[in-house]
Order: structure tokens, then sequence, then C-alpha cells
């Protein structure tokens, strides 16, 4: 089945440094993707679609030059969280959809996700 | 504003019997409403998806009922068992089915042998 695999799966990082997530479709294509953010107890915030080959798609309030997505392939997006402070410490998921399903289905495979602590 | 609201409280339920869980959202006309499992740390897994035309969907011993009247899905595990223990969450399609998701806080179930 559809695999999303996130690469580091925590860190923990100093206060003004930059940190990079991986989020991969192990097998296969993604057009695609999107970051979300969760705090503990809460839901889920959807904050950008990331598209392959084109700019990222941010939520209302979620700053573009505080996090930098880059979608470069069909089967690679990165977040990085810059200048990170302990405030943006929360737990970091990706999902992806398969390109092959088309628009009949809208499953969404999610990734493991990236715990990350500020310091 | 927009709210999609699942109960805070934790469903405990005796292994075997039918869990049922709300999901309310307000200021939404979602094409479709999905649910998700989630274990502690860990990524949501999709289980279910009902689409705005359909009333109920079965997967297994799941059922999702959808009814955009009342701005309503209920889901329920039959037959439950120790292995449902998570937190289970609503997510709406905000953007007329272009897969923007909109989360509910989720509802845990714990089952109890």
């Amino acid at each position: 089945g559809a695999v999303v695999s996130q690469h580091p799966s925590w860190v923990i990082c100093k206060s003004g440094t930059s940190v990079k997530i991986e989020c991969r479709s192990l097998d296969f294509q993604a057009t695609t993707m999107f970051w979300y953010r969760q705090f503990p107890k809460q839901s889920l915030m959807l904050m950008a679609t990331s598209n392959e080959g084109s700019k990222a798609t941010y939520e209302q309030g979620v700053e573009k030059d505080k996090f930098l997505i880059n979608h470069a392939s069909l089967t690679l997006s990165t977040l990085t969280v810059t200048s990170a402070h302990p405030e943006d410490s929360s737990f970091y998921i990706c999902s992806a959809r398969d390109v092959a399903s088309g628009g009949s289905h809208n499953e969404q495979f999610f990734g493991p996700g990236t715990r990350l602590t500020v310091l | 504003s927009q709210k999609i609201e699942q109960n805070s409280e934790a469903l405990n339920i005796q292994e075997g019997k039918t869990a049922t869980l709300t999901c309310n959202y307000t200021n939404y006309s979602p094409a479709y409403l999905q649910w998700y499992r989630q274990d502690p740390g860990r990524g949501p897994v999709f289980l279910l998806l009902i689409r705005e035309n359909e009333k109920e969907k079965r997967k297994e011993r799941l059922k999702v009922t959808f009814d955009t009247t009342l701005k309503q899905s209920l889901f329920h595990i039959t037959a439950s068992q120790p292995a449902d223990s998570a937190t289970y969450l609503c997510a709406l399609d905000m953007s007329g089915g272009n897969n923007r998701l909109a989360f509910g806080k989720g509802n845990q179930v714990v089952v109890i042998p």
C-alpha cells in the first residue's frame, strides 16, 4: 500500500537555527503533498499545500518566509523551519495523494510525523 | 466561524460493544468527510470517506453516516476490540474537493477487555 516516510522522526535544536524535515512518498508519485502541524491535544492544522514544480500555497496565518516548502520531485517535499523558536515546537506531519488514483479518490496518506523541540 | 466538534471526553467501552462517535460541523459545505485513526505519536491513518451525496458507508466493522442537513457524521465501530483503542479524527474537505482538510480534535476510544 501507499507509504509516506518522514525524516527525521524527531529533532531538537537551539533557538535561532533552521531545521529541515523531509517527506517522501515511497511507492507512489505525489504531485501534491500537504504539511500539517499538531500541538498536544489539538487538531491537525493544515499549514500549506506543496505542489510539485511550483510554489506552495500557504494557509492564512502561516508565514511563508518562516516555513519554506520545496517540492522538487514527485516523491519528495521538504519543510524548512527557519530561525526556529520555542513556540515552533510541535509535531509536524505531511501527507500525500497518489497521482494514479486521479480525482475519484481523496484519500491522503500520512507520514509518521516529526517531533520538533526548540530549546 | 468555522468549527468541527468532536467529543473531548474519552469513550470507554466494553469489548464487543459498539462505539459511536459524533462529528458536528458549522459553516462548512464539504464535498466529502473522512475519518482517520491516530495512535499516540503517530500520523493519522485513513479509515473511511463518505461523500455529500452518500448517507452511509461501511468497511468491515466500521460504519459512517453523513447528514448534510444536520451537519453531522456518526462513526460506529461494531464488535469493538482492545486493538481499536485509539483517537479517531473527523476531517472535512474545506475547498470544494481540492483535498485541503480541516480536522476535528479527535475523540479517544478506550476498549476495555
